[in-house]
């Protein structure tokens, strides 16, 4: 089946660092790729939605100025969280699609993040 | 995208089936229903999707009313690896068709 890999798996950084998050569609060519935020005990938020070659998407109350989002190809995109503070300990997923059909979202396993 | 009712949480015997309703009474026509699972900790996992027509795979079955206002998943055989929250979830094919999760339903199967 399509293969999501995301990397890191987990990270933890100072307050006032910036960290990128990669997510890769290894089998298939993601034509949009989605950016969520988990909390505990949470379901998952929608940030962003990236469609390759252009801007992402930002959902209401997601600052795109904090959320940097890239999508260069149609294997790769990146979500760097910029000046990073303890509030924005959470664990984020992505997830890819091929926009044809009714194909499904495919998950990466997320990565976990401890800003201390 | 149309929302999605899940009850919170239900338990089901290992070996039997697992079955999880979903209400979408706002659903439109061209959105489909995709079910998703996530075990903890780790990204959801894609299990199945449809549109009008009751939908089988290796993993489960789906059930759709012909109003297309409710569905269920069916896991014929639970096993405790089956434990997880369950998203049921209407989504366009396009426009990006994103998908906004609900809070889904806690699955937990019990030996």
């Amino acid at each position: 089946g399509a293969v999501v890999s995301q990397h890191p798996s987990r990270v933890i950084c100072k307050s006032g660092t910036s960290v990128k998050i990669e997510c890769r569609s290894l089998d298939f060519q993601a034509t949009t790729m989605f950016w969520y935020r988990q909390f505990p005990k949470q379901s998952l938020m929608l940030m962003a939605t990236s469609n390759e070659g252009s801007k992402a998407t930002y959902e209401q109350g997601v600052e795109k100025d904090k959320f940097l989002i890239n999508h260069a190809s149609l294997t790769l995109s990146t979500l760097t969280v910029t000046s990073a503070h303890p509030e924005d300990s959470s664990f984020y997923i992505c997830s890819a699609r091929y926009l044809q059909g009714n194909q499904p979202q495919h998950f990466g396993d997320g990565t976990r993040l401890s800003i201390l | 995208d149309a929302k999605t009712t899940q009850p919170p949480s239900m338990d089901c015997a290992e070996g039997r089936a697992a079955n999880l309703p979903c209400n979408h009474s706002t659903i439109s026509g061209n959105e489909y229903v995709y079910w998703y699972r996530q075990i903890h900790s780790q990204g959801p996992q894609y299990i199945i999707h449809g549109l009008k027509n009751n939908e089988t795979n290796e993993m489960a079955s789906l059930i759709i009313t012909e109003d297309r206002k409710s569905s269920t998943l069916i896991l014929p055989h639970a096993t405790l690896r089956d434990t997880a929250v369950y998203y049921c979830i209407v989504s366009y094919t396009t426009n990006a068709g994103k998908s906004t999760f609900g809070d889904g339903t806690t699955l937990t199967v019990k030996p």
